[in-house]
């Protein structure tokens, strides 16, 4: 059974901070993995894709993938109370396009 | 801009009704998907379809069925609903090719309750 892994929080971050969001998977065959975000009531959108070991910025975020040690995270510096949502990191384990998700985790950033 | 829309936002149905929820895409994606999303337990796959007529199964499909008679359109039935069927229910849509996988888009949700 392949597992992504997330702490479900809440985290709770002071504004301006760095947030740090991280995620584990149990398949080293996991190529690529999604970053979403989920503000209440909403549906998912996404906010990073990563596919190779290292590091990803897209304007305050930030993605790495480490697939040696099998985790990836997303870091959002300068953190606005806008981005106080649920972050949602899937894996995409080859074969058919399906992705496996992790439980989330709910983010607050406190002003 | 990608749109996936889903037939109605809120439902509220008996137990023991069948129930459709309805899923259309605007971008001609092979893929498509339905999970039900619960507290705790985040994003869970019911069946996925990549084509048209073509569907598999996903993690939880017991108690569901689906339907994919064109490509715009997913849909997912509840043969028999029952209230642990009680859930958010999302569908999306994703494209294919060149041996990577693609964003999925998400339609807005329909929270079913079953009483």
């Amino acid at each position: 059974q392949k597992e992504v892994e997330q702490n479900s929080g809440p985290l709770s971050v002071p504004e301006g901070a760095i947030a740090s969001l991280n995620c584990t998977y149990s398949d080293r065959g996991s190529q690529s993995f999604f970053w979403y975000r989920q503000y209440s009531g909403k549906s998912p959108e996404l906010i990073m894709f990563i596919y190779s070991n290292g590091d990803k910025e897209d304007g305050r975020f930030t993605a790495q993938l480490n697939k040696a040690s099998q985790y990836v995270s997303l870091l959002i510096r300068d953190s606005q109370p806008s981005d106080s949502a649920t972050y949602l990191c899937a894996g995409f384990f080859g074969g058919a396009q399906k992705l496996v998700f992790g439980q989330g985790t709910r983010l607050t950033i406190n002003p | 801009d990608v749109k996936v829309t889903q037939s109605s936002r809120y439902l509220v149905k008996r137990t023991g009704e069948k129930v459709f929820l309805e899923c259309v895409q605007d971008m001609d994606h092979e893929n498509m998907f339905w999970y039900r999303q619960d507290p705790g337990l985040g994003l869970r796959l019911i069946y996925f379809s990549y084509d048209v007529k073509m569907k598999e199964k996903g993690d939880i499909p017991e108690g569901y069925s689906v339907s994919r008679e064109k490509k715009e359109r997913f849909s997912l039935i509840l043969e028999s609903a029952s209230t642990n069927q009680t859930s958010m229910y999302l569908c999306a849509s994703s494209q294919v090719g060149g041996g990577r996988p693609y964003e999925q888009y998400f339609g807005p949700g329909t929270r079913l309750t079953v009483t």
